[in-house]
């Protein structure tokens, strides 16, 4: 299909392990975002890359979070050392460009339980 | 700090009557963007409308209409006739025109339930 795609789409782990999700963005879209869903909450910004300039983390909300971008292709958001706090459905979006006149679009998201 | 409240967690209505879901937001910008997305069961959020805070024409896009008004920082979703397939969580987003990332602050959602 041609919208935004996220794998896994449910990770169980222990906690203390890392985990990895993967985003794939809309082909052509130069902007990606990954959002945090706490249960029963509305998402929080983690992270945002814009091309190949330097991403904004200002949402990261430990140094135990990461994301890398290669260019305008897939995002990996990387977990280290996972907290039973980190559970929560973690959403991707991409968007043609970053700024205000474009719409964003959301993929399916990963849910994260950490045991 | 950008805010957006959403008071109503959950609301229940039958099938066919109308339904409002209110929301409020905080910002100290003069520039800034309004949205609502619609979150079905499946996850995926789906964008329903984008307003800037220098348009407050009232718009109304089949049996959805939105009521902003920058006097009283409201921006409220209004559904005609709602049907069951309108069930889903509904949010309100909030974003400041820094000329960079679309960084958006969401509220709390509204889980709307449209009983047959």
């Amino acid at each position: 299909g041609a919208g935004v795609s996220q794998s896994p789409s449910n990770k169980v782990t222990e906690k203390g392990k890392d985990v990895e999700l993967r985003c794939d963005p809309i082909s052509g879209h130069t902007a990606l975002y990954w959002y945090r869903q706490r249960l029963g909450q509305g998402l929080e910004f983690l992270i945002y890359f814009q091309g190949n300039s330097a991403p904004d983390k200002s949402g990261l909300p430990s140094d135990r979070f990461s994301a890398e971008r290669t260019g305008e292709s897939v995002s990996t958001l990387t977990i280290q050392r996972t907290q039973q706090e980190d559970s929560a459905v973690y959403l991707c979006a991409s968007s043609i460009s970053g700024g205000l006149s474009y719409e964003q679009y959301f993929g399916p998201g990963t849910r994260l339980t950490v045991t | 700090a950008q805010k957006v409240t959403q008071a109503q967690t959950e609301i229940s209505v039958v099938e066919k009557e109308d339904v409002t879901l209110d929301c409020v937001y905080e910002t100290r910008d003069t520039t800034y963007y309004l949205f609502w997305y619609k979150q079905p069961p499946s996850g995926e959020l789906v964008f329903l409308i984008r307003r800037n805070s220098f348009d407050e024409q009232n718009e109304i896009s089949g049996r959805y209409s939105w009521n902003f008004q920058k006097s009283t920082s409201s921006f409220n979703f209004t559904i005609t006739a709602s049907q069951v397939v309108d069930s889903a969580v509904y949010f309100c987003a909030l974003s400041e025109d820094k000329g960079g990332a679309q960084k958006l602050v969401f509220g709390q959602g509204t889980r709307l339930t449209i009983n047959p």
